[in-house]
């Protein structure tokens, strides 16, 4: 099972920042933690990863706690398309290693 | 952006038919995946692909399960004899090597049996 916990469902504003919790307390020196999205049934999506550092892309942001045992996923803008199940996942760095994915949050993003 | 593509986006099939599901991962890609999601469940492995073989595999993953890439493009994964419990939808996803490399996608084969 994903070693990760998080809230079943949230509710966002549109035009909001969305800010996704996660709970990885057994996480190990060796493991990122990747965020990934599905929306309705399609394949899930790649947002952002990080190992210890707060990461920055074009959809998102990463914070991770200095005990790397949290980190929240935050959409800064969060369009009414940014309504979709977020899963949270813990990886190691190296070798074959797949995707555990848990049941996520499923964010609705409303009007 | 190059993506991952996959073929059919739906098939229907009856129990005890064989099918297989087509997927061609992203160029420059050398890790290839199959995961399957039932209605309403999370999203499993099934199998790892490198190197031309089978690198790790799920308990999901059994006799009536195969895969090969048969040529520098595809990948497939061939059920034999499918059962009404396959019926789910079906992901590919490749990544480029070792390390951090990220796992992305195809938007799915959505699996029928009747």
């Amino acid at each position: 099972d994903a070693k990760t916990t998080q809230p079943p469902s949230m509710d966002c504003a549109e035009g909001r920042a969305a800010n996704l919790p996660c709970n990885h307390s057994t996480i190990s020196g060796n493991e990122y933690v990747y965020w990934y999205r599905q929306i309705h049934s399609q394949g899930p999506q790649y947002i952002i990863h990080g190992l210890k550092n707060n990461e920055t892309n074009e959809m998102a942001s990463l914070i991770i706690t200095e005990d790397r045992k949290s980190s929240t996923l935050i959409l800064p803008h969060a369009t009414l398309r940014d309504t979709a199940v977020y899963y949270c996942i813990v990886r190691p760095a190296f070798g074959y290693s797949t995707l555990t994915f848990g049941k996520g949050t499923m964010l609705l993003v409303s009007p | 952006e190059p993506e991952v593509t996959q073929t059919p986006s739906h098939q229907v099939t009856q129990m005890g038919q064989e099918v297989i599901l087509r997927c061609v991962p992203i160029s420059n890609h050398l890790y290839f995946y199959w995961y399957r999601q039932i209605l309403g469940q999370k999203v499993e492995f099934l199998v790892s692909f490198y190197n031309n073989e089978i690198s790790e595999k799920s308990e999901i993953f059994d006799d009536q399960f195969s895969v090969e890439r048969p040529d520098g493009s595809n990948f497939t994964l061939k059920i034999r004899s499918t059962k009404l419990e396959d019926s789910a939808m079906y992901f590919c996803a490749s990544r480029e090597g070792q390390g951090t490399d990220t796992q992305y996608f195809g938007p799915g084969t959505r699996l029928t049996v009747l």
